[in-house]
């Protein structure tokens, strides 16, 4: 079974500071994976997608994230945070079997202080 | 703006009583899939439905069910609501071929008393 480790509750970050946001996976098939952003009292937005091909995956907002295979790791990074990025941070898996059946993570509260 | 709407975006019933919750896809999207949010942790995958039919299901018990119109709007029933019931329901949508690209809704809040 797919299952998604989100290894940072919470992470609290100066403006303008880098961040990194912390996935781990465990799967036994080739995967999809996700990062979804979630703002207080809001639905789910995609951040960005790893599907197949280059391993360094550029999303909206100036988010990027690795897939690294061998560690089974997908973190998100940001070189320089806003006070509008404090949020709720979702990575997720999919096994491609079943378009929109997504595993989660527990999530990560990213607070980006002045 | 995701396109895909859901209401009511909150409400509350009690303990034994039966909800209805509504989504409407975006134009297009043949697949639509619910999760349950419960406070602090992250959405829990309940079914999914392409082209009205049951094609997915989670570790929910049956008196969660489901429907998918040919209109690709579709609703999540909950029977015999318990207290743990109390969670954001998310729906989301979906078209194949589309490199699983997923919109959500933003939600309907349900609070069971």
């Amino acid at each position: 079974a797919q299952s998604v480790t989100q290894l940072d509750s919470q992470v609290p970050v100066f403006e303008e500071a880098p961040v990194e946001l912390r996935c781990n996976y465990s799967s036994s098939v080739s995967v999809y994976l996700f990062w979804y952003v979630q703002y207080p009292n809001q639905g789910l937005q995609l951040l960005l997608k790893y599907l197949s091909g280059s391993t360094l995956v550029k999303g909206i907002n100036g988010f990027e994230a690795e897939f690294n295979k061998s560690q089974t790791s997908f973190h998100l990074r940001k070189p320089s945070v806003h006070i509008s990025d404090t949020a709720e941070y979702f990575c997720a898996v999919s096994d491609g079997g079943s378009q929109g059946n997504l595993i989660f993570g527990k999530g990560t509260k990213l607070s980006v202080k002045p | 703006e995701t396109g895909v709407t859901q209401s009511p975006t909150h409400l509350i019933k009690t303990r034994g009583q039966q909800v209805t919750l509504r989504c409407s896809s975006q134009s297009g999207h043949n697949t639509v899939s619910w999760y349950q949010q419960a406070l602090g942790q992250g959405p829990q995958f309940i079914f999914q439905y392409y082209r009205e039919e049951e094609n997915g299901r989670g570790n929910f018990p049956p008196r969660f069910s489901g429907l998918q119109f040919p209109n690709y709007s579709s609703e999540l029933n909950v029977n015999a609501l318990e207290l743990d019931d109390s969670a954001l329901y998310l729906c989301a949508s979906s078209k194949t071929g589309t490199g699983h690209t997923i919109y959500f809704g933003e939600g309907s809040w349900l609070t069971v008393v």
